[in-house]
């Protein structure tokens, strides 16, 4: 069973355009984190969310932590070939005093120059 | 300002030998987590593990596999008599502490395992 499903699983799209890729779950979270993987190395933070609804924003990327805290989406503006990668949520499931982060089997993303 | 180390980064085993990788945390971070990724796939939680105890192994084979986290040195995850279907890339991640959802988790640059 997979906790947090990742849609799509496989996006190419040419360089300048729009995306959203959405990560949802039926179980609630205390926090979500979105990572970027490139091949060969270990998943990197671009942001946690925490309160339901909220919005952070990187640059040309926009999180979203749904108000019910069950999922989240990721939105880039104007997409470069530097954005190609996998793109991981994890979720925080709090157990007494501990975490425990559950990743989502990511979206790879190609963009195309 | 070392992040994860972990190490070898790549561990090459035939089938029925042993296997050891190494994860040493983040200066000051005494939680550490493994995962195994397939090739396509995401991250599959292993152990979370702080010093001297396994906090949560629900991830992990009850069989062949064993983790632990001493007071001195690294982590180490161990897979006895290894089996083809144990060959993926094993990541570690450390945090400072026991809310790693609110914090940063700095993951290391995973061992590639293979079993021939």
């Amino acid at each position: 069973t997979q906790l947090l499903e990742q849609s799509p699983q496989f996006l190419s799209i040419q360089e300048g355009e729009n995306l959203t890729v959405y990560c949802n779950s039926s179980s609630v979270f205390s926090s979500l984190q979105w990572y970027r993987q490139e091949p060969g190395e270990g998943p990197v933070l671009l942001v946690t969310v925490v309160t339901g609804g909220e919005v952070k924003k990187l640059k040309r990327l926009t999180f979203q932590f749904g108000d019910a805290r069950k999922d989240s989406s990721l939105h880039i503006t104007a997409a470069q070939p530097g954005d190609t990668g996998l793109y991981l949520c994890a979720g925080a499931r709090r157990m007494n005093r501990d975490d425990k982060i559950i990743f989502g089997k990511g979206t790879r993303l190609h963009i195309l120059p | 300002n070392a992040g994860v180390m972990q190490n070898p980064r790549h561990l090459v085993r035939r089938r029925g030998q042993e296997a050891r990788l190494r994860c040493s945390p983040m200066k000051g971070h005494s939680h550490v987590y493994w995962y195994r990724q397939l090739p396509e796939e995401g991250l599959k939680f292993m152990v979370y593990l702080q010093k001297e105890n396994i906090i949560d192994e629900s991830g992990m084979p009850k069989e062949r596999f064993s983790a632990e986290f001493p007071k001195e040195g690294p982590s180490i995850l161990r897979i006895q008599q290894v089996v083809r279907g144990d060959s993926a890339a094993y990541f570690c991640a450390s945090s400072s502490n026991s809310r790693a959802g609110n914090e940063k988790l700095f993951f290391g640059s995973g061992t590639q395992l293979s079993v021939l």
